[in-house]
This record gives structure tokens, sequence and C-alpha cells, in this order.
């Protein structure tokens, strides 16, 4: 089946630096990919949505200048967590779906950040 | 955006088949109903996905009442493997639809 792969599965990171999380769908296209963070025991919470070539939505309450988003090409969305600080350790999801829309969502296997 | 109700959690043994129900009253003719599995430190995983009455997998069944606005997810002969949480969504099938996670249901599964 299709997949989305995410990359680091984890990274650790100082308080102020910015982290990079890659997001690529390996044999589909997808114009549109999505963005979740979850916190321990609690659901996934929608983020924003990344549109390729063009700017991302993000949902009510999400910085759009803390959490950048890049949808550079229909395979390939990144999230950039600015001047992280120890409140932005979370595990962050990507999710995608081909560009046709006739399937699920298939979703990536997270990103565990941790900012110390 | 249809909301989901599950119950927060659920205990079984293994061995016995779980039923897990999902309300969803404001669902749209266009909306699909879909479950996904997720472990801890996992992102999510497509179980089954239905539109209505009944459909089957090789995991797990699938029951849609005629007037949609409920469903049950039949896990038949659960294992310890399959302690996980469990979402029930509706999705409306297009690549810029938006999927909102409700709070899920948490699955124990006793020896």
């Amino acid at each position: 089946g299709a997949v989305v792969s995410q990359h680091p599965s984890w990274v650790i990171c100082k308080s102020g630096t910015s982290v990079k999380i890659e997001c690529r769908s390996l044999d589909f296209q997808a114009t549109t990919m999505f963005w979740y963070r979850q916190f321990p025991k609690q659901s996934l919470m929608l983020m924003a949505t990344s549109n390729e070539g063009s700017k991302a939505t993000y949902e009510q309450g999400v910085e759009k200048d803390k959490f950048l988003i890049n949808h550079a090409s229909l395979t390939l969305s990144t999230l950039t967590v600015t001047s992280a600080h120890p409140e932005d350790s979370s595990f962050y999801i990507c999710s995608a779906r081909d560009v046709q829309g006739d399937t699920e969502a298939f979703f990536g296997q997270g990103t565990r950040l941790t900012v110390v | 955006l249809a909301k989901t109700t599950q119950p927060i959690s659920m205990d079984s043994y293994e061995g016995q088949e779980v039923n897990i129900t999902c309300s969803h009253n404001n669902i749209a003719t266009n909306d699909y109903i879909t479950w996904y599995q997720q472990f801890p430190s996992q992102g999510p995983r497509f179980i089954i996905q239905g539109y209505k009455t009944k459909v089957t997998n090789e995991v797990a069944s699938l029951f849609i009442p005629a007037d949609r606005k409920s469903s049950t997810l039949s896990l038949p002969r659960v294992s310890l493997s399959d302690t996980a949480v469990y979402y029930c969504l509706v999705d409306w099938m297009d690549s810029s639809y938006k999927l909102i996670f409700g709070s899920g249901t948490r699955l124990l599964v006793r020896p």
C-alpha cells in the first residue's frame, strides 16, 4: 500500500534552535498534506494543511510564524519548528492522500521532538 | 465537519470479540466512515472503511445501519497486540479533506 515517510523519527534540540521535519509520499503524489501534533495520552490535533505550490492553511491557535510549512513538490512537505521551546516538545505526524482523492489518508510514522 | 463520539476506553480479554461503536449523527451524504488504529509513538494505521451496510476485511468488520448515524467496528478474537487506540472518523474522499480526530477509544486487551 501507499507509504508516507517522516524524517527524522526522533530529534532532540536545544531551546531556541529550529528543527525541520520532512514528510514524503513514497509512491504517490499528494497536492495536500496535513500536519498534526499529539501530546501524551491525547488525540491528534490538526495543525495545518500543506498545499503544494501555495501557502499553508493553519488551524486556529497555531502560530504560522513558529511552525513554517513548505510544500515544494508533490511528494514532499516540511515542517520547521522555529525557536523551539520545551512546550513544543510533542509527537508530530503528517498525513497525505493520493491526489486523485479516492483512497484513505496515509500517515507517517511520526516524529518525536524533545526540546531541552 | 461531522463530529464523532466513541467510548473513551474499553477492556477485553484475549480471544474475545470486541465491538466499538461510534456515533456520527451529522454525517453527510458524501461522507465515508473510516477507522484507524494507533499504537504508542506511531502514526495512525488504516483499518477499514465503509459507506453503508457491512464491510469486512482480513482484520475487522464494520457495521453501518441504514441511517448511517453510527457505526460499529468489530475485532474478532482480539490478542494482546490489539491493545491500541482506535479512532472513528468521517471522511469525504477528497485529497483536500481535513481529517479531524476525536478522542478515540483506548482498548486494553488482557491475557
